[in-house]
């Protein structure tokens, strides 16, 4: 067990809807990132948070956003969703106070759209 | 631009036989190496990981690498491996100076036959 917590694991959903993704990083976690991996593009980095903060953004779509509140949970928003947007979105989490420690991450939520 | 290199898509090896898995990285501070290892359906494991020191790495599950900087590489090893091993592997780099984020390989799908 990681310390990070992903919900839900498993999501089934129509084109054109908007769901959301949870995240709750290990304990004292400063530092949120959000990953997708699928078929075609692997795996990708999508965006950072960092204390509440947006700190780094990849290849991530208008239609998805994200945020990170006070108590450091993060949430991604996929929005007008398209059968190319199924995949695994892996949430990860570390802590920079602490140099030379690797992203913890968690088991990944499947999102399938039908 | 940071990008990470796996050339084999699919490597199959007997049980019990050495195992060599090739990653190249290009990059341009100075990196942070992983290897991930995930089997189907299921989240990312870490491995292994490199942050400075001694270039050669030990991980978990009797795996090793070798961060070679002049040849740009970081090469997963085992020198026995058995049929629980099958899985997909992925190679990462990071670097403080990107925030830590993560840049993954295609990933090697490996196959133990007995």
């Amino acid at each position: 067990d990681s310390g990070v917590t992903q919900t839900p694991k498993h999501l089934i959903t129509a084109t054109g809807q908007r769901v959301t993704l949870r995240c709750s990083p290990r304990s004292g976690d400063l530092s949120v990132y959000w990953y997708q991996q699928s078929l075609d593009q692997g795996l990708q980095f999508l965006i950072q948070y960092y204390n509440g903060e947006e700190r780094a953004k990849g290849n991530i779509l208008e239609r998805f956003s994200a945020q990170q509140f006070p108590d450091l949970h993060s949430e991604l928003n996929l929005s007008s969703l398209e059968l190319g947007d199924s995949a695994l979105y892996f949430c990860a989490s570390s802590n920079p106070l602490y140099p030379n420690t690797e992203a913890f991450f968690g088991q990944g939520t499947r999102l399938t759209v039908v | 631009a940071q990008s990470v290199t796996q050339p084999d898509i699919h490597i199959t090896v007997s049980e019990g036989a050495s195992l060599e898995l090739r990653c190249n990285y290009s990059y341009g501070a100075t990196p942070y190496l992983f290897w991930y290892v995930q089997s189907p359906g299921q989240g990312l494991q870490l491995l292994l990981k490199y942050f400075s020191g001694d270039t050669l790495v030990q991980g978990i599950k009797g795996f090793e690498a070798e961060f070679k900087r002049s040849q740009s590489s970081f090469n997963l090893r085992k020198p026995s491996v058995h049929w629980s091993d099958a899985a997909e592997y992925f190679c990462a780099v990071g670097a403080e100076e990107y925030g830590n984020k993560l840049v993954f390989g295609a990933g090697t799908i490996l196959r133990v036959k007995s």
